[in-house]
């Protein structure tokens, strides 16, 4: 089988540094997704990992694992309008996306 | 460029009645999707298209059906409404099928079965 997880809820103070992970098993593995989601709205493409290492793009980056079933979203410098849920996604061996619950992610001042 | 649009925003239903959630988008991309969003859950893919004329069953097609007839529109119908589908539907679509494609997102339909 396949399945995603994320922790639930993380903290972060404006202008830190905060680490979002995403462990997953699957039988067969095609690439990994990061989404950002603002509550009430739809969710938005951040990233996408299918070799092994560091993605950066800005402020995110994002690093896969292969062989630990492991990935990470690295967001620098946060600001207030990074307060989101983050989704991690899995494109596992049917080619469908099997989703993690995400992870809301509160910026205090 | 409107994007993805979905009808309507929100909706509540008595159990029982037959509903058809639009989806629309004016990209010209290949495959569309739909999701359910519950909360405390991922995502989950109901149906799919990968390309105009073929649909596909996710992991939770029951009680819902799909069409797609042209490129631009996606209806997902559900036959007789349940409480149980009470949640959020987005509706997706990537230029490419197989899933390695970024999905772009409509802004959902709230739906409430009662």
């Amino acid at each position: 089988g396949q399945n995603i997880d994320q922790p639930t809820e993380m903290t972060a103070t404006e202008g830190a540094i905060v680490q979002i992970n995403c462990t997953y098993q699957t039988s067969g593995f095609n690439g990994l997704f990061w989404y950002q989601q603002h509550a009430g709205e739809a969710p938005t493409f951040l990233s996408y990992n299918v070799l092994d290492g560091l993605e950066e793009k800005g402020r995110f980056s994002s690093f896969l694992s292969r062989s630990k079933g492991y990935s990470y979203l690295l967001l620098k410098e946060l600001q207030m309008k990074d307060s989101a849920s983050y989704l991690c996604a899995l494109l596992g061996s049917n080619y469908q996306l099997i989703w993690g619950a995400g992870t809301k992610l509160i910026i205090k001042p | 460029i409107a994007g993805i649009t979905q009808a309507p925003t929100s909706q509540i239903l008595a159990a029982g009645r037959r509903m058809t959630l639009r989806c629309t988008q004016d990209m010209r991309h290949n495959a569309m999707y739909w999701y359910r969003q519950d909360l405390g859950l991922g995502l989950r893919l109901i149906h799919y298209s990968n390309t105009a004329g073929t649909t596909g069953k996710g992991e939770v097609p029951d009680g819902y059906s799909v069409s797609r007839a042209n490129t631009d529109d996606f209806p997902l119908t559900l036959a007789s409404a349940v409480p149980s589908q009470t949640s959020v539907y987005f509706c997706a679509s990537s230029v490419l099928a197989g899933g390695t494609d970024t999905q772009y997102f409509g802004p959902g339909t709230r739906l409430t079965v009662l």
